[in-house]
């Protein structure tokens, strides 16, 4: 199994919403990742987890709050987003952080912020 | 601060060759990375480089110069699925921070 899967496909979500969205792999990965992505731009990083702990903050703000409940398991909580943060999110793992090279990506979440 | 420049957009035919560069500027460089994603769908890991030369994996072929600070990926026989966007990638000294280039947008006509 070498697939990364993401729910929900597409989120729409008013500015005083909390939501979440899931990922989840089952390849024994031990890193696992968040990214945002803008029409026709790269990937951005956002969170990096390594073996269930929270290793990288791209200084995300406050209203995106990631969790790790386990080794195949994570989480990005949405709570009083902005319009400008409507994007398609992407979750990704790799074998371990240091073969962050190779990573698995997700189908993603295409999130509106109305 | 880490950077990455590779065209933005490349058109070619169908059955030809395409050369996509990207040049970096980072701190702690380890590898070169390229990925490929379809319109709407998800980045797909292509290859990697570490070392200097080229590494080949079916018609795509990947080359690194650490010296020039310098790769490029190269696709032959070009099929009408080839058409996505292309990133290359960096992995530095901070392990799980991959940095991507803006993507090069690659079209192929009949």
């Amino acid at each position: 199994d070498t697939e990364v899967t993401q729910t929900p496909k597409h989120l729409v979500m008013g500015m005083t919403n909390k939501k979440s969205l899931k990922c989840e792999q089952h390849m024994g990965h031990r890193a696992m990742y968040w990214y945002k992505q803008k029409a026709k731009k790269p990937p951005e990083l956002m969170f990096v987890y390594s073996y269930e702990k929270l290793s990288i903050n791209e200084s995300v703000p406050s209203r995106f709050s990631p969790e790790c409940p386990n080794s195949s398991l994570l989480n990005l909580h949405l709570h009083a987003l902005q319009p400008e943060d409507s994007a398609l999110y992407l979750c990704a793992s790799s074998q371990d952080h240091t073969v962050d090279y190779e990573q698995y990506f997700g189908p993603g979440t295409r999130l509106t912020v109305t | 601060g880490q950077s990455l420049e590779q065209p933005s957009e490349v058109t070619a035919v169908e059955g030809a060759i395409v050369q996509i560069n990207c040049t970096y500027q980072t701190s702690g460089f380890y590898g070169l990375s390229w990925y490929q994603q379809h319109d709407g769908g998800a980045p797909t890991f292509l290859s990697y480089n570490a070392l200097d030369g080229l590494e080949e994996t079916g018609r795509f072929s990947s080359f690194l110069s650490r010296s020039d600070s310098y790769g490029y990926l190269l696709l032959q026989e070009l099929q009408m699925k080839d058409s996505a966007s292309y990133f290359c990638a960096v992995t530095g000294n901070q392990g799980g921070k991959l940095i991507f280039g803006q993507g090069t947008e690659l079209s192929v006509k009949p």
